[in-house]
């Protein structure tokens, strides 16, 4: 499977900042998933994102509050905007080639506190 | 709509011993995969097994195997030989055919395995 660098680790950040994380995977991949898990609950996705398009959005989940950027086909990032103390979560990227049948492996995450 | 559940909210097993983690699914495509990953608390998801809705036969690695019951939609984990470091979450997890690859996640369940 594809090694897949994501920064940072974790942060803690004030509230009515912003954050960019990085993922950065070893070979060209189709897709790139972002994926929030709040504490204690399980993985919601947040957006799908493709080279040379818009990312695409899950319900929830806007463009404002999180912009995502994928210049070329090893790596993106997501930007969480404004932060507020709900956005404290890990935040966790998965490279994907779009088929069903070809398990998702993730970054380590990004353990995102906002105080 | 697509609908992944795990009703187990935490088990317990002792050393050594097998354990059945619970994984209910629904959807109407017929092309779909079912994953188990492990999440212990430093925070990664790691992958641990994979089942396609055209396998015949059931999934197995290691100490891992999915008991695939195709007529009940259910894909339980099963543990053989449990370890101390197998103590972590479990998510049950869901692509399907229509989709562009990602997955959706159950709930998950805490394991906690006693010496």
């Amino acid at each position: 499977s594809a090694v897949i660098s994501q920064k940072p680790s974790r942060d803690i950040c004030q509230r009515g900042t912003s954050l960019t994380i990085q993922c950065q995977v070893d070979s060209q991949v189709t897709m790139m998933f972002w994926y929030r898990q709040q504490p204690g609950q399980s993985l919601t996705l947040i957006a799908t994102a493709n080279q040379g398009s818009e990312a695409t959005y899950e319900s929830g989940f806007v463009i404002d509050k999180f912009p995502i950027s994928r210049p070329n086909l090893t790596f993106s990032t997501l930007t969480v905007s404004n932060m507020s103390p709900e956005d404290s979560s890990i935040y966790l990227c998965s490279p994907g080639q779009g088929s069903y049948n070809s398990p998702l492996h993730f970054g380590n995450g990004t353990r995102l506190t906002v105080t | 709509a697509q609908k992944i559940t795990q009703t187990q909210p935490g088990m317990f097993v002792q050393e050594k011993e097998a354990v059945t983690l619970d994984c209910t699914y629904d959807t109407s495509d017929p092309s779909y995969g079912l994953f188990w990953y492990k999440q212990p608390s430093s925070g990664e998801m790691i992958f641990l097994i994979y089942q396609g809705s055209y396998d015949q036969q059931n999934a197995t690695e290691g100490r891992y195997s999915l008991n695939f019951q195709k007529a009940r939609k259910s894909a339980n984990l099963v543990i053989s030989a449990s370890q101390l470091g197998d103590s972590a979450m479990y998510f049950c997890a869901m692509s399907f055919g229509g989709s562009q690859g990602n997955l959706i996640f159950g709930k998950g369940t805490k394991l906690s395995v006693k010496p």
